[in-house]
């Protein structure tokens, strides 16, 4: 069964830094793109960030490009994201998701929230 | 960045009615190697969303096949036939050609 966990969400202040964690099992991680997406309270999906199976190729919209960095350990088995300088309008559920057809497997999700 | 136009964004069924649901692109999702990246998530309330139909109308591992996918270029439809009370939720589209990835704002499905 495929699971994908994330963690290290939490409160920060604007300007700030946060890095999310996803931990996967059930299938072979580093045969997979892998990706981040986000949903503010209420609202609708954002794709934030996909990284190849090699972390060799990144992709990012403009809204974080610069500010975000995707990454993973293909031997840990985890994926990673990098949020630097924060705003308020990063506050969100970020999900980590598997690029397998689509978005072919989900996580909980984690709640980042953005505020002083 | 291709922008995808849900439509209609609430709808009321009853159980064992049928129901579309419209998806349009404002380019070709049609990728450089002939397939096309459009994909049905739904994401039921206090969930992760869940993957429906991939490429258009391919159906996801234990996806019930009461569920349908249609279309081309930059139309698409869902299909829900024989609605069941666990189909309420948010139906999203998502196009997964062109960069920056994007999807639909998504139609709320609720069960009279």
């Amino acid at each position: 069964e495929v699971q994908l966990v994330e963690s290290g969400g939490g409160l920060v202040q604007p300007g700030r830094s946060l890095k999310l964690s996803c931990a996967a099992s059930g299938f072979t991680f580093s045969n997979y793109y892998m990706a981040w997406v986000r949903q503010a309270p209420k609202k609708g999906l954002e794709w934030v960030a996909t990284i190849s199976t090699s972390g060799s190729r990144t992709y990012y919209p403009d809204s974080v490009k610069g500010r975000f960095t995707i990454s993973r350990d293909n031997a840990k088995s985890s994926l990673y994201l990098q949020m630097n300088s924060l705003k308020s309008e990063d506050t969100a559920t970020y999900y980590c998701a598997r690029h397998e057809s689509g978005y072919g497997d989900w996580g909980q999700g984690v709640m980042v929230t953005v505020s002083s | 960045d291709v922008v995808m136009t849900q439509t209609p964004p609430s709808l009321s069924v009853a159980i064992g009615q049928s129901v579309s649901i419209s998806c349009k692109s404002s380019q070709s999702l049609v990728y450089s190697d002939g397939k096309t990246y459009l994909h049905w998530l739904l994401q039921s309330p206090g969930r992760s969303p869940k993957r429906l139909i991939y490429q258009v109308s391919n159906l996801g591992s234990g996806v019930p096949d009461r569920f349908s996918g249609t279309g081309s270029q930059k139309d698409f439809t869902l299909k829900i036939s024989r609605v069941e009370a666990e189909d309420l939720g948010v139906y999203y589209c998502a196009q997964t050609t062109h960069f920056p990835f994007t999807f639909g704002s998504g139609t709320k499905l609720e069960i009279k």
